[in-house]
Protein backbone atom coordinates (compact mmCIF):
# COMPACT_ATOMS: atom_id res chain seq x y z
CA UNK A 1 0.00 0.00 0.00
CA UNK A 2 1.05 3.61 -0.47
CA UNK A 3 1.70 5.49 2.39
CA UNK A 4 3.50 8.87 3.86
CA UNK A 5 4.90 9.57 6.90
CA UNK A 6 5.66 12.74 9.12
CA UNK A 7 7.89 11.71 11.74
CA UNK A 8 7.40 15.07 14.16
CA UNK A 9 3.90 16.48 15.25
CA UNK A 10 5.29 19.61 15.73
CA UNK A 11 8.86 21.16 14.83
CA UNK A 12 10.02 24.75 16.78
CA UNK A 13 11.86 26.62 15.39
CA UNK A 14 13.48 29.93 16.46
CA UNK A 15 13.08 33.08 13.36
CA UNK A 16 16.35 33.16 10.93
CA UNK A 17 17.20 29.80 11.76
CA UNK A 18 16.90 27.08 8.98
CA UNK A 19 13.91 24.37 9.19
CA UNK A 20 13.37 21.19 8.15
CA UNK A 21 10.29 18.97 8.43
CA UNK A 22 10.54 15.18 7.61
CA UNK A 23 8.55 13.50 5.10
CA UNK A 24 9.21 9.61 4.08
CA UNK A 25 7.28 7.74 1.77
CA UNK A 26 6.79 4.18 0.82
CA UNK A 27 5.13 3.69 -2.70
CA UNK A 28 5.02 1.08 -5.49
CA UNK A 29 7.09 2.60 -8.63
CA UNK A 30 8.26 6.18 -9.08
CA UNK A 31 6.06 8.62 -6.45
CA UNK A 32 4.98 12.40 -7.30
CA UNK A 33 5.57 14.35 -3.82
CA UNK A 34 4.07 17.40 -3.09
CA UNK A 35 4.26 19.66 0.57
CA UNK A 36 1.13 21.70 0.94
CA UNK A 37 0.56 24.29 3.94
CA UNK A 38 -2.60 25.00 5.47
CA UNK A 39 -2.85 28.30 7.59
CA UNK A 40 -5.43 28.28 10.49
CA UNK A 41 -8.93 28.00 9.18
CA UNK A 42 -8.16 27.74 5.56
CA UNK A 43 -7.90 25.32 2.53
CA UNK A 44 -4.36 23.78 1.54
CA UNK A 45 -2.08 25.70 -0.33
CA UNK A 46 0.38 24.15 -3.09
CA UNK A 47 3.74 24.94 -2.30
CA UNK A 48 6.26 22.57 -4.53
CA UNK A 49 6.31 19.22 -6.27
CA UNK A 50 8.73 16.77 -7.34
CA UNK A 51 7.72 14.93 -11.05
CA UNK A 52 11.23 14.08 -12.13
CA UNK A 53 14.24 16.28 -13.01
CA UNK A 54 16.60 17.51 -10.39
CA UNK A 55 16.55 16.35 -7.17
CA UNK A 56 15.93 19.41 -4.99
CA UNK A 57 13.01 21.41 -5.89
CA UNK A 58 12.05 25.02 -5.40
CA UNK A 59 8.91 26.09 -4.38
CA UNK A 60 6.91 29.22 -3.34
CA UNK A 61 7.88 31.24 -0.26
CA UNK A 62 11.24 30.00 -0.41
CA UNK A 63 10.49 26.54 0.54
CA UNK A 64 12.69 24.00 -0.96
CA UNK A 65 12.61 20.41 -0.85
CA UNK A 66 15.11 17.26 -1.35
CA UNK A 67 14.18 14.40 -3.32
CA UNK A 68 16.42 11.44 -2.10
CA UNK A 69 15.12 8.32 -3.59
CA UNK A 70 17.73 6.05 -1.52
CA UNK A 71 16.29 7.37 1.91
CA UNK A 72 12.91 7.20 0.43
CA UNK A 73 12.52 10.86 1.59
CA UNK A 74 11.48 14.13 0.37
CA UNK A 75 12.37 16.62 3.13
CA UNK A 76 10.75 20.76 3.45
CA UNK A 77 13.64 23.35 3.87
CA UNK A 78 13.75 26.54 4.55
CA UNK A 79 17.19 28.49 4.84
CA UNK A 80 15.19 31.26 7.26
CA UNK A 81 12.39 30.57 8.82
CA UNK A 82 9.46 33.41 9.39
CA UNK A 83 7.13 33.65 12.27
CA UNK A 84 4.46 33.70 9.67
CA UNK A 85 5.77 30.44 8.14
CA UNK A 86 4.13 28.89 11.16
CA UNK A 87 1.22 26.77 9.88
CA UNK A 88 -0.13 22.92 9.17
CA UNK A 89 2.29 21.17 6.74
CA UNK A 90 1.41 18.14 4.66
CA UNK A 91 3.53 16.25 2.65
CA UNK A 92 1.60 13.94 -0.17
CA UNK A 93 2.35 11.21 -2.43
CA UNK A 94 0.27 9.93 -5.51
CA UNK A 95 1.34 8.28 -8.76
CA UNK A 96 0.92 5.70 -12.04
CA UNK A 97 -0.64 3.04 -9.47
CA UNK A 98 -3.85 4.89 -10.41
CA UNK A 99 -4.38 7.11 -12.89
CA UNK A 100 -7.01 9.16 -10.51
CA UNK A 101 -4.30 11.80 -9.17
CA UNK A 102 -5.62 11.07 -5.53
CA UNK A 103 -3.25 12.59 -3.52
CA UNK A 104 -2.73 9.97 -0.36
CA UNK A 105 -1.76 12.51 2.57
CA UNK A 106 0.91 12.18 5.69
CA UNK A 107 -0.27 12.91 9.18
CA UNK A 108 1.28 17.09 9.04
CA UNK A 109 3.48 18.77 10.77
CA UNK A 110 3.01 21.65 12.67
CA UNK A 111 5.85 24.39 12.53
CA UNK A 112 5.66 26.78 14.86
CA UNK A 113 8.78 29.46 14.66
CA UNK A 114 8.93 32.16 17.30
CA UNK A 115 10.40 35.22 16.94
CA UNK B 1 -11.90 35.89 -8.14
CA UNK B 2 -12.24 32.80 -5.71
CA UNK B 3 -10.71 29.58 -7.25
CA UNK B 4 -12.56 26.89 -5.57
CA UNK B 5 -15.56 27.83 -3.29
CA UNK B 6 -17.57 25.96 -1.32
CA UNK B 7 -20.94 26.47 0.73
CA UNK B 8 -21.42 26.76 3.20
CA UNK B 9 -18.25 27.44 5.17
CA UNK B 10 -19.99 26.36 8.32
CA UNK B 11 -22.30 23.60 9.07
CA UNK B 12 -24.25 22.34 12.31
CA UNK B 13 -27.05 20.31 12.30
CA UNK B 14 -28.25 17.19 14.27
CA UNK B 15 -27.55 13.65 14.07
CA UNK B 16 -30.39 12.48 11.31
CA UNK B 17 -30.48 14.91 9.56
CA UNK B 18 -29.75 15.17 5.83
CA UNK B 19 -27.17 17.81 4.73
CA UNK B 20 -25.44 19.37 1.13
CA UNK B 21 -22.22 21.03 0.89
CA UNK B 22 -21.12 22.52 -2.73
CA UNK B 23 -18.81 23.01 -4.57
CA UNK B 24 -17.66 24.87 -7.61
CA UNK B 25 -14.49 25.66 -9.59
CA UNK B 26 -13.71 28.46 -11.96
CA UNK B 27 -10.77 26.91 -13.25
CA UNK B 28 -11.68 25.28 -15.83
CA UNK B 29 -10.17 22.03 -14.60
CA UNK B 30 -11.86 18.40 -15.20
CA UNK B 31 -11.28 16.73 -12.29
CA UNK B 32 -12.28 17.72 -8.51
CA UNK B 33 -12.18 15.62 -5.61
CA UNK B 34 -14.01 15.63 -1.65
CA UNK B 35 -11.46 15.39 1.10
CA UNK B 36 -12.33 15.16 4.76
CA UNK B 37 -9.96 16.20 7.55
CA UNK B 38 -10.93 14.94 10.95
CA UNK B 39 -10.26 16.08 13.93
CA UNK B 40 -6.63 14.88 14.54
CA UNK B 41 -5.98 17.02 10.86
CA UNK B 42 -5.37 13.82 9.05
CA UNK B 43 -6.70 14.33 5.35
CA UNK B 44 -8.35 11.43 3.58
CA UNK B 45 -9.83 11.49 0.22
CA UNK B 46 -13.26 10.40 -0.37
CA UNK B 47 -14.24 10.86 -4.03
CA UNK B 48 -13.18 12.42 -7.55
CA UNK B 49 -14.87 13.10 -10.46
CA UNK B 50 -13.59 13.35 -13.51
CA UNK B 51 -15.42 15.18 -16.49
CA UNK B 52 -18.46 14.58 -14.76
CA UNK B 53 -18.06 10.85 -14.47
CA UNK B 54 -17.01 9.02 -10.89
CA UNK B 55 -13.25 7.57 -10.77
CA UNK B 56 -12.90 7.32 -7.26
CA UNK B 57 -15.31 6.05 -4.41
CA UNK B 58 -12.69 4.98 -0.96
CA UNK B 59 -14.21 3.06 1.57
CA UNK B 60 -17.23 6.14 2.48
CA UNK B 61 -20.24 5.07 3.85
CA UNK B 62 -22.99 5.13 1.24
CA UNK B 63 -24.90 7.83 3.32
CA UNK B 64 -22.31 9.84 1.34
CA UNK B 65 -23.29 10.56 -2.09
CA UNK B 66 -21.33 12.96 -4.14
CA UNK B 67 -22.93 14.24 -7.55
CA UNK B 68 -21.02 16.10 -10.31
CA UNK B 69 -24.06 18.02 -12.64
CA UNK B 70 -21.06 19.36 -14.76
CA UNK B 71 -17.38 19.93 -14.44
CA UNK B 72 -17.51 22.62 -12.80
CA UNK B 73 -19.18 21.32 -9.65
CA UNK B 74 -19.12 18.91 -6.89
CA UNK B 75 -21.87 18.36 -4.24
CA UNK B 76 -21.86 16.00 -1.49
CA UNK B 77 -24.92 15.17 0.17
CA UNK B 78 -24.86 12.69 3.49
CA UNK B 79 -27.80 11.37 4.78
CA UNK B 80 -28.47 10.68 8.51
CA UNK B 81 -25.66 12.26 9.51
CA UNK B 82 -23.85 10.72 12.69
CA UNK B 83 -21.56 12.22 15.29
CA UNK B 84 -18.52 10.86 13.82
CA UNK B 85 -19.01 12.53 10.40
CA UNK B 86 -17.68 15.79 11.97
CA UNK B 87 -15.52 17.11 10.40
CA UNK B 88 -13.91 19.53 7.67
CA UNK B 89 -14.34 18.34 4.08
CA UNK B 90 -12.44 20.50 1.56
CA UNK B 91 -13.73 20.20 -1.98
CA UNK B 92 -10.59 20.26 -4.56
CA UNK B 93 -10.20 20.20 -8.59
CA UNK B 94 -7.01 19.28 -10.57
CA UNK B 95 -4.94 20.48 -13.52
CA UNK B 96 -2.48 17.56 -14.70
CA UNK B 97 -0.42 17.29 -10.63
CA UNK B 98 -1.33 20.18 -8.79
CA UNK B 99 -4.89 20.21 -7.01
CA UNK B 100 -6.42 23.64 -5.50
CA UNK B 101 -7.88 23.16 -2.63
CA UNK B 102 -11.56 24.79 -1.25
CA UNK B 103 -11.94 26.90 1.97
CA UNK B 104 -13.19 24.02 3.49
CA UNK B 105 -16.49 23.12 5.52
CA UNK B 106 -16.98 22.55 8.93
CA UNK B 107 -19.53 20.26 9.51
CA UNK B 108 -20.69 19.50 13.09
CA UNK B 109 -22.96 17.04 14.05
CA UNK B 110 -24.73 17.16 17.38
Amino acid sequence: AQSVAQPEDQVNVAEGNPLTVKCTYSVSGNPYLFWYVQYPNRGLQFLLKYITGDNLVKGSYGFEAEFNKSQTSFHLKKPSALVSDSALYFCAVSGLWDHTGKLIFGQGTTLQVKP
Amino acid sequence: DTAVSQTPKYLVTQMGNDKSIKCEQNLGHDTMYWYKQDSKKFLKIMFSYNNKELIINETVPNRFSPKSPDKAHLNLHINSLELGDSAVYFCASSWRDEQYFGPGTRLTVT
